[in-house]
């Protein structure tokens, strides 16, 4: 079976411009969440999604956003970057919210 | 204070030694509670859930105490492949299907031969 997958790998961006992350969870899985994490520090949390609505949004600033479509998938956008975006970008799925959650592999975002 | 914390590290130790990791969290309105494992710029992997009654998988123990609010993993037997940042995650649901889940900065181990 597919796991999480995440798309691009890696993104080299400037700062000012904007970003699109994409995931798509594991089949039969309906929550999807974003993090961030960098070097250090255990992840972050951004967002929680479940049947394509926000459950759940950590302590990010409004260039955070992001949305899940009804095939499950999600999106997680960043306007305006800054340097300090820099870090790994993580989407996790779940059958639902609480279960255990399953990650993939990430998209390691630089901003220079 | 973080909401969640864990033993800072690093733990290094022989191989076939026994360690602990502990993790405190300070929401006690929490309701399940993982072990994840993640190798270096990797992904983190579920090593396994814990449950109030304690579970074990393997050389693998985990045990929870809500009423002290902390979470252990015990590693049995270490072996050169357990090296890896050890990940503490406490999941708080706010209602049905809305919730967040928060990660501790993890502990670090190093088995040595």
């Amino acid at each position: 079976d597919a796991g999480v997958t995440q798309s691009p790998t890696h993104l080299i961006k400037t700062r000012g411009q904007h970003v699109t992350l994409r995931c798509s969870p594991i089949s039969g899985h309906k929550s999807v969440s974003w993090y961030q994490q960098v070097l250090g520090q255990g992840p972050q949390f951004i967002f929680q999604y479940y049947e394509k609505e926000e459950r759940g949004r950590g302590n990010f600033p409004d260039r955070f956003s992001a949305r899940q479509f009804p095939n499950y998938s999600s999106e997680l956008n960043v306007n305006a970057l800054l340097l300090g975006d820099s870090a790994l970008y993580l989407c996790a799925s779940s059958f639902k919210t609480s279960y255990e959650q399953y990650f993939g592999p990430g998209t390691r975002l630089t901003v220079t | 204070r973080k909401e969640v914390e864990q033993d800072p590290g690093p733990f290094n130790v022989p191989e076939g030694a026994t360690v602990a990791f502990n993790c405190t969290y300070s929401n006690s309105a929490s309701q399940s509670f993982f072990w994840y494992r993640q190798d270096c710029r990797k992904e983190p992997k579920l090593l396994m859930s814990v449950y109030s009654s304690g579970n074990e998988d393997g050389r693998f123990t985990a045990q929870l105490n809500r009423a002290s609010q902390y979470i252990s993993l015990l590693i049995r037997d270490s072996k050169l492949s357990d090296s890896a940042t050890y990940l503490c995650v406490v999941n708080t649901v706010y209602n049905t299907n809305a919730g967040k889940s928060t990660f501790g900065d993890g502990t670090t181990l190093t088995v040595k031969p």
